[in-house]
């Protein structure tokens, strides 16, 4: 049973450049979720998606934008890259309902800008 | 909003040794209460939940967490310690009706021989 993946695994990118994350979750899930984790410090809530509709934000500027697909894959999309956006970004999934909070964490994306 | 406090960001502890990693939440309701663990270069896992019922909570790896509503509190406990247990361990906390979990800091476990 795979769990959450998550591609790439490790980019570099600079200032001002677009990066698009990806993200399919474990199997059986219909929800995710994607987090900031920076270094030193716990995730951070970024939002979370379900039927192919955003459902809940965190404290995020709108540079950050996401999908999700009919098959629940999603994709993260930060643009206008700052340096302080360096860092892990999670990728969890989940069940819609009662499980919605009982999040599968993938490995994560790091992401350096320079 | 709700907010976690984990007070030690580090703790060295020997092996065969006991292990426990407090946590503080502040949130007006009963919330849902999590810990996860991180190892380097990896994802968080699920140790244990609580949602309701019994207090104490039992997880894998021989982890175990004691809710208490009076001190708005959820430690994590082990009673012999692995070196394989070396690794950040993050508490956090959601609510009903609410989607995002709000992590604490983290603590950083070492295990020496």
């Amino acid at each position: 049973d795979a769990g959450v993946t998550q591609s790439p695994t490790h980019l570099i990118k600079t200032r001002g450049q677009q990066v698009t994350l990806r993200c399919s979750p474990k199997s059986g899930h219909d929800t995710v979720s994607w987090y900031q984790q920076a270094l030193g410090q716990g995730p951070q809530f970024i939002f979370q998606y379900y039927e192919e509709e955003e459902r809940q934000r965190g404290n995020f500027p709108d540079r950050f934008s996401g999908h999700q697909f009919p098959n629940y894959s999603s994709e993260l999309n930060v643009n206008a890259l700052l340096l302080g956006d360096s860092a892990l970004y999670l990728c969890a999934s989940s069940l819609s309902g009662a499980g919605a909070n009982v999040l599968t964490f993938g490995a994560g994306s790091r992401l350096t800008v320079l | 909003a709700q907010s976690v406090t984990q007070p030690d960001i580090h703790i060295t502890v020997s092996e065969g040794a006991s292990l426990e990693l407090r946590c503080n939440y502040s949130y007006g309701a009963t919330p849902y209460l999590f810990w996860y663990v991180q190892s380097p270069g990896q994802g968080l896992q699920l140790l244990l939940k609580y949602f309701s019922g019994d207090t104490l909570v039992q997880g894998i790896k021989g982890f175990e967490a004691e809710f208490k509503r009076s001190q708005s509190s959820f430690n994590l406990r082990k009673p012999s310690v692995h070196w394989s247990d070396a690794a950040e361990y993050f508490c956090a906390v959601g609510r009903v009706n609410d989607y995002k979990l709000s992590f604490g800091a983290g603590t950083t476990v070492t295990v020496r021989a």
